[in-house]
């Protein structure tokens, strides 16, 4: 069946280095791949997506890898910060039945000290 | 800008309670709605989502039903809750089709439901 997961369920960093977080996926069929960042008690909030038909996409201290062939995700972020403290999700988007059919992965928690 | 409001953020309920979540979208128009539900240190697991109003797809077999009075208005509901229902419910819009973008969901705070 479908499924995202990762490969990390915590990620522990020092301040100021760069955290790597990773994802697999087994559905080469989505359309999109996101990533969401949760804090403690609240919903999570989009951070980036990729198109399927790309490689790497950049954002502001963030950068998310799509590797195909091995069917892999990871959300680099540079300059770690302890703000950045969260659990990130990884998702497969397709759009299916008239809906955005979103399917997420386990969750990674970062953890980030001073 | 848009906006997602959720409520009540928390709530204690005995076994065999009634319940009832609410969700608003404010400034959009015919949004996709879902509701998920997070349990303790887990990912999101889809329970339901609407394409229109009285229009209600249900993901898995559950306690639980969902209902769209209003284009941007949905409802989470039980007539008796269960323990196994304890969790973290959260309510998410979406634009119809992608849009051009990667149809993201945007969520909303969230329900913290505690059964005893």
């Amino acid at each position: 069946g479908e499924s995202v997961g990762l490969h990390l369920p915590t990620l522990s960093v020092q301040e100021g280095d760069n955290s790597i977080i990773n994802c697999a996926y087994s559905n080469s069929a989505s359309d999109y791949f996101i990533w969401y960042k949760q804090e403690s008690g609240k919903g999570p909030q989009f951070i980036i997506d990729i198109r399927s038909n790309m490689d790497k996409r950049q954002g502001q201290r963030v950068t998310v890898l799509l590797n195909k062939t091995v069917k892999h995700l990871s959300l680099q972020i540079a300059a770690t910060q302890p703000g950045d403290s969260a659990v990130y999700f990884c998702a497969e988007s397709s759009f299916s039945g008239g809906y955005n059919k979103l399917i997420f992965g386990a969750g990674t928690r970062l953890a980030v000290h001073p | 800008s848009q906006t997602i409001h959720q409520w009540p953020a928390t709530l204690v309920q005995p076994v065999g309670s009634p319940l009832s979540l609410e969700c608003t979208v404010e400034g959009t128009s015919n949004p996709n709605l879902y509701w998920y539900r997070q349990a303790a240190g887990r990912g999101l697991q889809l329970l339901f989502y609407s394409v229109g109003i009285g229009q209600i797809s249900s993901e898995v077999p559950q306690n639980l039903s969902a209902s769209r009075p209003q284009d941007r208005q949905f409802i989470l509901s039980s007539k008796k809750l269960l323990l196994s229902d304890s969790g973290f419910y959260l309510c998410a819009w979406s634009r119809q089709g992608y849009g051009g973008g990667s149809g993201e969901l945007f969520f909303g705070e969230g329900s913290r439901l505690t059964v005893l």
